[in-house]
């Protein structure tokens, strides 16, 4: 069965410390990694897309990678206002369908 | 801000009423997907459609269902409402050729 598996669930760092958040995924036939950002009770705001093994796409202080099991979400230098649900899916199969992970919670203090 | 829009934004009903969700696309996509986001979940998929057509659905029963409109507008239908249905419904719209979903804003739905 296709899974997405983010880690950790949460995260707290202080603003200016660097770290990443984890998405292992487990599906046949990989069509697409991405990553949104969710802030409370708004819709998922689309952040990458990554195709295959190898790829990485940068904005602002984030950058997503992709290997052949895993994805990452590196944080550089981190703001208050990164503090969001970070979310990972997958596409996998003949349609569209978008497979999510629990996401993960990233609070960023001053 | 994506050109996606739902709605209500919000919604209470009681166990056993039926209810009607809105999207209206992003101009110039004819795929719409539903998805439900239970508090602290990631979303899970309900169906798509693609050009009026039903196109793949998740494990959701059938009193869970849609149209689309030939604008691209979409409904969710669901029928017979239970207290696990309480979650933030988002919809998503793409194109045809291309994967990535934008998502519009959701509508939070209660049922007592």
């Amino acid at each position: 069965e296709d899974q997405v598996t983010q880690s950790p669930e949460a995260l707290r760092l202080q603003e200016g410390e660097s770290s990443s958040l984890n998405c292992s995924y487990t599906v046949s036939g990989l069509r697409g990694l991405f990553w949104y950002r969710q802030d409370p009770g708004k819709g998922p705001e689309f952040l990458f897309t990554l195709y295959s093994a190898g790829e990485e796409k940068e904005k602002e202080r984030l950058k997503a990678t992709l290997t052949k099991k895993e994805s990452f979400l590196h944080i550089t230098a981190p703001k208050p206002e990164d503090s969001a649900t970070y979310l990972c899916a997958a596409v996998s199969g003949g349609y569209n369908k978008l497979i999510f992970g629990a996401g993960t919670r990233l609070a960023v203090h001053p | 801000e994506t050109g996606v829009t739902q709605s209500p934004t919000h919604l209470i009903k009681t166990r056993g009423q039926q209810v009607t969700l809105r999207c209206s696309s992003q101009s110039g996509h004819n795929t719409v997907s539903w998805y439900q986001q239970a508090l602290g979940q990631g979303p899970q998929f309900i169906f798509q459609y693609y050009r009026e057509e039903e196109n793949g659905r998740g494990n959701f029963p059938p009193r869970f269902s849609g149209l689309q409109f030939p604008n691209y507008s979409s409904e969710l239908n669901v029928n017979a409402l239970e207290l696990d249905d309480s979650a933030l419904y988002l919809c998503a719209s793409s194109t045809g050729q291309e994967e990535t979903q934008y998502f519009g804003p959701g509508t939070r739905l209660l049922v007592l």
